[in-house]
């Protein structure tokens, strides 16, 4: 089946720093891509669709400047933490859509640890 | 704005017995996908089943089927035979361009 890697799958930086997250679709080409962020025992919000080429899409009260969105080609987006601060830590996960199919994502990585110290 | 509501935080069920994880939802769209996903503490996301709209018929695999009332805007997931495995946390979602989740179901076999 179609494999999505996310990587790292923790980090821990300090408050100030800028950390990057990558998202792959591994055998499969990702027109799409969507990243959201968890919070211990909460559901998954969706911070951004990231498509490839074009500006993300963000999601309404989602910081586009403190949340870098890359999606620059069809296996590859990244997202970027920048000037990190302890309310960024959280569990970010990527979604990836195959490219040339309505079918939404079905295929998720296994998502990041972010721990802001 | 689309909304996924899940009204049970968390569940409990006998192992081998069969429970029912309810979910509503909210949208003006008649085109979409309706999803269950799984998230163990590993945290991966499962998807579990996964039902179209336009289709009358309850998804079903395995152990695992809905009951898609569209008109109620409702799709429970029944597990049936519940096994000491199925212990997570579920997710309803609703997708058509992007998928949006409710808050989830902690479900919790009883051994």
């Amino acid at each position: 089946g179609a494999v999505v890697s996310q990587h790292p799958s923790w980090v821990i930086c300090k408050s100030g720093t800028s950390v990057k997250i990558e998202c792959r679709s591994l055998d499969f080409q990702a027109t799409t891509m969507f990243w959201y962020r968890q919070f211990p025992k909460q559901s998954l919000m969706l911070m951004a669709t990231s498509n490839e080429g074009s500006k993300a899409t963000y999601e309404q009260g989602v910081e586009k400047d403190k949340f870098l969105i890359n999606h620059a080609s069809l296996t590859l987006s990244t997202l970027t933490v920048t000037s990190a601060h302890p309310e960024d830590s959280s569990f970010y996960i990527c979604s990836a859509r195959a490219a040339r199919t309505i079918v939404l994502p079905l295929h998720f990585g296994n998502g990041t640890r972010l721990t802001v110290t | 704005a689309q909304t996924v509501t899940q009204s049970q935080p968390e569940m409990s069920v006998q192992e081998a017995e069969t429970v029912t994880l309810s979910c509503t939802y909210d949208t003006s769209e008649s085109d979409y996908y309706l999803f269950w996903y799984k998230q163990p503490p590993s945290r991966q996301m499962i998807l579990v089943i996964r039902q179209e709209a336009y289709k009358q018929q309850n998804a079903t695999e395995n152990r695992f089927s809905v009951n898609f009332q569209k008109a109620a805007k409702s799709f429970s997931l029944k597990i049936s035979d519940s096994q000491l495995g199925d212990a997570a946390m579920y997710f309803c979602a609703y997708g058509d361009d992007k998928i949006i989740f409710g808050k989830g179901t902690r479900l919790h076999i009883l051994p």
